[in-house]
């Protein structure tokens, strides 16, 4: 198993700046992702964090609004930019040992409000 | 394209009652079938899976079959407890991504 920590817990924000949320795991992953649940809704994909490289996007997600690092196997960032009352939500970190169906584990996220 | 429909909550049942989540399920080729459970302020943990038509999958005295005709995979368990009350999300992998449905809220009364 893989065990995922996520700093902030939760954070709450003013319109206008930008927040960056930690995810930390405690053993090297194939796949690191970033998703967003918004209350009553479904788990949606904002990224896949590639290590070396830029990060691949899904539709209706761009780089400029919520850029990601990935340093190592074990580490990966996700910046909340220039945020409005929308982007309330919580952030879930989560990664994959490798690329089929295998267990994908989960952050406890990062839950964000943005007044 | 590849989706979840997954029964709304909130579900309220009382303990040792019996309980079903539906999950159905739209994806081309042959998906992964997978129940996460998210207990208050937790992430998300892997319940059980399923990963071909007719597997059964189990765990905790939960159990899921996957269900090729009927492109289902409903969850059940035949005695809840106080300590099952979370949020359930039915997923599944079709080889590139996971797709999760919205999630069902389980509270379970003494």
């Amino acid at each position: 198993s893989a065990v995922i920590s996520q700093k902030p817990s939760r954070d709450i924000c003013q319109r206008g700046t930008s927040l960056t949320i930690q995810c930390q795991v405690d053993s090297q992953v194939t796949m690191m992702f970033w998703y967003r649940q918004q209350p009553g809704q479904s788990l949606t994909l904002i990224a896949t964090a590639n290590q070396g490289s830029e990060a691949t996007y899904e539709s209706g997600f761009v780089i400029d609004k919520f850029p990601i690092s990935r340093p190592n196997l074990t580490f990966s960032t996700l910046t909340v930019s220039n945020m409005s009352p929308e982007d309330s939500s919580i952030y879930l970190c989560s990664a994959k040992r490798g690329s089929g169906a295998y267990e994908q584990y989960f952050g406890p996220g990062t839950r964000l409000t943005v007044t | 394209g590849d989706s979840v429909t997954q029964m709304e909550g909130p579900v309220t049942l009382s303990e040792e009652a019996f309980l079903t989540i539906n999950c159905t399920y739209t994806a081309t080729g042959y998906p992964s079938l997978f129940w996460y459970v998210q207990y208050p302020g937790e992430g998300l943990q892997l319940l059980l899976k399923a990963t071909k038509a007719d597997d059964k999958g189990s765990n905790k005295g939960f159990e899921a079959t996957y269900r090729k005709e009927t492109t289902s995979f409903h969850l059940e368990k035949g005695s809840v407890q106080v300590s099952d009350s979370a949020v359930y999300f039915c997923a599944l992998f079709t080889g590139n991504q996971f797709y999760f449905g919205t999630g069902t809220s389980l509270t379970v009364i003494p």
